[in-house]
């Protein structure tokens, strides 16, 4: 079956660095996404991996190991505004056409 | 505006009711995806258009649920007979086409079944 866990919170204070976490099982592979949804809102397109490695992307980092079925995403110098709810999502080959699973998200909530 | 949008963005409505949502995608692009986030859920893809293709309606919960798209833009979600447990916020995205396209998601549509 298709399976994407994560957290479900985390905490953190402004400044720090934090770190979540994406395991997933799916059935093929074509990329691996992570979303931010603030409370109310659209989720936004924070960044994507395909081959494994490290992709930077300013405050945010995002991580993908293939063979471990793993990703995860950084968030440096963290800030207030940086409280979300952040989405991990795979693009799985045999999913209908390069619609995504989704995890359930996780709940960050930044502290000052 | 340049984003996806959506319409409405709250409706109530009464147990055994129709309902229809509203999606106006990004202009230009070609793919259409229709999700929906439960309480506590991750997002739940639904249904999927891809040009003038047939569309993927593998995700629909039940045949209550079905979806349009025409002319290639807007589309429209239609959940018939509404029960309890369709309440959820209803989300589309567009992407430029299909493939490793990023898709941009609407501010989404809360439905709430009484």
């Amino acid at each position: 079956g298709q399976n994407i866990d994560q957290p479900t919170e985390m905490t953190a204070t402004e400044g720090a660095i934090v770190q979540i976490n994406c395991t997933y099982q799916t059935s093929g592979f074509n990329g691996l996404f992570w979303y931010q949804q603030h409370a109310g809102e659209a989720p936004t397109f924070l960044s994507y991996n395909v081959l494994d490695g490290l992709e930077e992307k300013g405050r945010f980092s995002s991580f993908l190991s293939r063979s471990k079925g793993y990703s995860y995403l950084l968030l440096k110098e963290l800030q207030m505004k940086d409280s979300a709810s952040y989405l991990c999502a795979v693009s799985a080959a045999n999913q209908a056409g390069t619609a995504l699973i989704f995890g359930k998200g996780t709940t960050l909530s930044v502290s000052s | 505006g340049a984003g996806v949008s959506q319409s409405p963005s709250n409706k109530v409505t009464e147990k055994g009711k129709d309902v229809e949502l509203r999606c106006d995608p990004i202009s230009g692009h070609t793919a259409l995806y229709w999700y929906r986030q439960s309480l506590g859920q991750g997002l739940e893809f639904l249904i999927y258009f891809q040009g003038n293709s047939a569309p993927d309606k593998s995700g629909l919960p039940s045949d209550r649920f079905s979806a349009e798209r025409t002319g290639g833009s807007v589309s429209t979600l239609t959940i018939q007979r509404t029960q309890q447990e369709d309440s959820a916020v209803y989300l589309c995205a567009s992407s430029l086409e299909e493939g490793l396209e990023t898709q941009y998601f609407g501010p989404g549509t809360r439905l709430l079944v009484l």
